[in-house]
C-alpha cells in the first residue's frame, strides 16, 4: 500500500503556479520523498527528490516541512503539456528493496487554458 | 523517457494465445523493472532482472508469467495462455546501477488488450 495520500484531482490556469500536495505522516528517517508524472498513454516521468531540504530542478521545486510528514510539488508556470497524474512516492534509499516504488492514485492535475 | 525502448506499443491477443512484450534498456543500464498498469490504477512492481538473473520476482503472478533478460538481446516478459485480466500497460524502466538511489527511467509502455 501506498504511504502517501494526495488530493485525486485539482486544477489551475495555465502560466500559473500549480501546488500539489502530499502527506506521508508516517515517512522514516531513511526515505525520500520522490515525485513522478505520468501524462496520458506514456510511462512515469521523474521529476524532483528529496530528503529533508527544498529542492528544485528545471522542472520543480519540492518543499519538505520541518516534521518532514507533508510535501509540496510546485510546477511554478503551469503549461497545458503539464496536465498528467502526479505521483508522490516515499521510497527508502540504500535498501534492498529500493527498487520497488510503490505508486498510489496519484493526483490529476488539470491544467486550463 | 527516452532510451527506454519497448515493444510492442499495442498487442492483441485472444484468450490462450500467449504475449511477449520486449523492453531495450537505455544504453549503459544493466538493471531492468518491470511495472503493471491495470486500468485507473497506480504502477505495480512485477520483477527485477539483471543480465541474466532474476533478482527479484515478488511482484510477478506465479502462474503464467515469466521474465527473462538475456546476456543479449532485450528484456522479454512473457504471458502465456492470456486471459481478460492481462489486460493491462506493462512499463519496463532501467537503471545503471541496483536502484537504491536516483531514478528510474521508463519506457513508454505496452498495452496489450486480450479479446
Amino acid at each position: 500500500d501506498a504511504k502517501t495520500t494526495q488530493p485525486p484531482s485539482m486544477d489551475c490556469a495555465e502560466g500559473r503556479a500549480a501546488n500539489l500536495p502530499c502527506n506521508h505522516s508516517t515517512i522514516s528517517g531513511n526515505e525520500y520523498v520522490y515525485w513522478y508524472r505520468q501524462i496520458h498513454s506514456q510511462g512515469p516521468q521523474y521529476i524532483i527528490h528529496g530528503l529533508k531540504n527544498n529542492e528544485t530542478n528545471e522542472m520543480a521545486s519540492l518543499i519538505i516541512t520541518e516534521d518532514r510528514k507533508s510535501s509540496t510539488l510546485i510546477l511554478p508556470h503551469a503549461t497545458l503539456r503539464d496536465t498528467a497524474v502526479y505521483y508522490c512516492i516515499v521510497r527508502p534509499v540504500g535498501m534492498d528493496s529500493s527498487y520497488k516504488l510503490i505508486f498510489g492514485s496519484g493526483t490529476r492535475l488539470l491544467v486550463r487554458p | 523517457n527516452a532510451g527506454v525502448m519497448q515493444n510492442p506499443r499495442h498487442l492483441v491477443r485472444r484468450r490462450g494465445q500467449e504475449a511477449r512484450l520486449r523492453c531495450s534498456p537505455m544504453k549503459g543500464h544493466s538493471h531492468v523493472y518491470w511495472y503493471r498498469q491495470l486500468p485507473e490504477e497506480g504502477l505495480k512492481f512485477m520483477v527485477y532482472l539483471q543480465k541474466e538473473n532474476i533478482i527479484d520476482e515478488s511482484g510477478m503472478p506465479k502462474e503464467r508469467f515469466s521474465a527473462e533478460f538475456p546476456k543479449e538481446g532485450p528484456s522479454i516478459l512473457r504471458i502465456q495462455q492470456v486471459v481478460r485480466g492481462d489486460s493491462a500497460a506493462y512499463f519496463c524502466a532501467s537503471s545503471a546501477f541496483r536502484a537504491d538511489t536516483g531514478e528510474l527511467f521508463f519506457g513508454e509502455g505496452s498495452r496489450l488488450t486480450v479479446l
